[in-house]
């Protein structure tokens, strides 16, 4: 049931800079959920969105934001990028906002600042 | 707050051998648990979960996981290694107050040997 998709897959911007990302979920899943993975690390979580409202978020900084549109697509956005922001970024779809409910995990997108 | 500790951030064993893959869980409410495969450039599978009932669960590819309270564990087990086993694997909690992330352990790489 898997079919989430990201753009660009990789992408190299450099310091101070702004970058959007983007996300496709899977048709009908209500949900989308932005995570960072530094190299080595476990995905921590940016933020959630539930139809198109944000619906949590983790110790990330304002600079980092989203939008969830009504086709199922999602964008992250991070301004005034700082060398720290280097990561592999996922997001993930499911049907609702419960805890309990599966998140599929698209291949992500490659960040590199420099 | 709920956070998962992955125990042994690689782990090696024989193509045939018993797989055990550690995750020991810290949260005050009862948890939801879940274990995840990431192949290289490639994003996270869901292998199994555990939501509520009975507390051996049963997930992909011959993979299980057991939730044990008095010992704050969901170990990962499979009895026969495959050399496509070989890939990162993350242990996640999250519990009925989140609502929506999901909590990362810092993953185990698993290395599967002829």
């Amino acid at each position: 049931e898997t079919g989430v998709t990201q753009s660009p897959t990789h992408l190299i911007k450099t310091r101070g800079q702004q970058v959007t990302l983007r996300c496709s979920s899977q048709s009908g899943h209500n949900t989308v959920s932005w995570y960072q993975q530094a190299l080595g690390q476990g995905p921590q979580f940016i933020f959630q969105y539930y139809r198109e409202e944000e619906n949590g978020r983790g110790n990330f900084p304002p600079r980092f934001s989203g939008l969830q549109f009504p086709n199922y697509s999602s964008e992250l956005n991070v301004n005034a990028l700082e060398l720290d922001d280097s990561a592999l970024y996922l997001c993930a779809s499911s049907l609702g906002a419960e805890p309990t409910d599966t998140q599929y995990f698209g291949p992500g997108t490659r960040l590199t600042v420099l | 707050a709920q956070s998962v500790t992955q125990l042994g951030s690689h782990v090696s064993v024989s193509e045939g051998a018993l797989v055990l893959l550690r995750c020991n869980y810290s949260s005050s409410v009862p948890p939801y648990l879940f274990w995840y495969v990431q192949y290289p450039n490639q994003g996270l599978q869901l292998l199994l979960k555990y939501t509520t009932g009975a507390t051996l669960v049963k997930g992909i590819n011959g993979f299980e996981a057991e939730f044990k309270k008095s010992e704050t564990s969901f170990h990962l087990t499979k009895p026969s290694a495959h050399m496509s086993d070989a890939a990162e694997y993350f242990c996640a909690v999250t519990h009925s107050n989140s609502g929506y992330a999901l909590n990362f352990g810092k993953g185990t790489s698993l290395l599967v040997t002829p």
